[in-house]
């Protein structure tokens, strides 16, 4: 079965304090590994997706990258606004093809103090 | 998160009462997936429907929970005799291919409350 494990489940930075999110998966056959950000409320927003290991992406203070086993989100220089779940999904090859479901980890809670 | 709608976004309903939940996907996406979040839980993927057609509904209660997606409309995620268990947030995404790779775009969600 696949599964998707996030850490810490809770994270509190001063503004500036640049840190990682970890993302560890258990898949047969990765087809791509998704970040989001998801506001309170609000849904899940998408960030990146990332199809390999060695891959990088970046998006502002935002860097994620993978290896063949777990992802890492790293945030550089975090600011209040970047308060937020960060949630970690893969999609996984299905035998056929068919289903193109994202599996979701619980999240890491990030709270960025000014 | 704009361009997926999903109506209503809170949702009272006593137990025994059925719940419809609505979703409009982003204009050109042809597939829709229904996601059930818990407190203190992840998404949990529900069902997963192209037009007219269930895909996966590998997630889905086998009582009491339906979907659809009809050629004309939105999807519905339809639940009957409600129970407080099924108070929760429903999410509903749209993507426009389904292949590899391609992200899924949530909407807000419907948060149904079972009293």
């Amino acid at each position: 079965e696949d599964q998707v494990t996030q850490s810490p489940e809770a994270l509190r930075l001063q503004e500036g304090e640049s840190s990682s999110l970890n993302c560890s998966y258990t898949v047969s056959g990765l087809r791509g590994l998704f970040w989001y950000r998801q506001d309170p409320g609000k849904g899940p927003e998408f960030l990146f997706t990332l199809y390999s290991a060695g891959e990088e992406k970046e998006k502002e203070r935002l860097k994620a990258t993978l290896t063949k086993k777990e992802s890492f989100l790293h945030i550089t220089a975090p600011k209040p606004e970047d308060s937020a779940t960060y949630l970690c999904a893969v999609q996984a090859a299905t035998v056929g093809g068919g289903s193109e479901k994202l599996v979701f980890g619980k999240g890491t809670k990030l709270t960025v103090n000014p | 998160n704009a361009g997926v709608m999903q109506n209503p976004r809170h949702l009272v309903r006593r137990r025994g009462q059925e719940a419809r939940l609505r979703c409009s996907p982003m204009k050109g996406h042809s597939h829709v997936y229904w996601y059930r979040q818990l407190p203190e839980e992840g998404l949990k993927f529900m069902v997963y429907l192209q037009k007219e057609n269930i895909i996966d509904e590998s997630g889905m209660p086998k009582e009491r929970f339906s979907a659809e997606f009809p050629k004309e409309g939105p999807s519905i995620l339809r639940i009957q005799q409600v129970v407080r268990g099924d108070s929760a947030a429903y999410f509903c995404a749209s993507s426009p291919t389904g292949g590899r790779g391609s992200p899924l775009h949530f909407g807000n969600g419907t948060r149904l409350t079972v009293t």
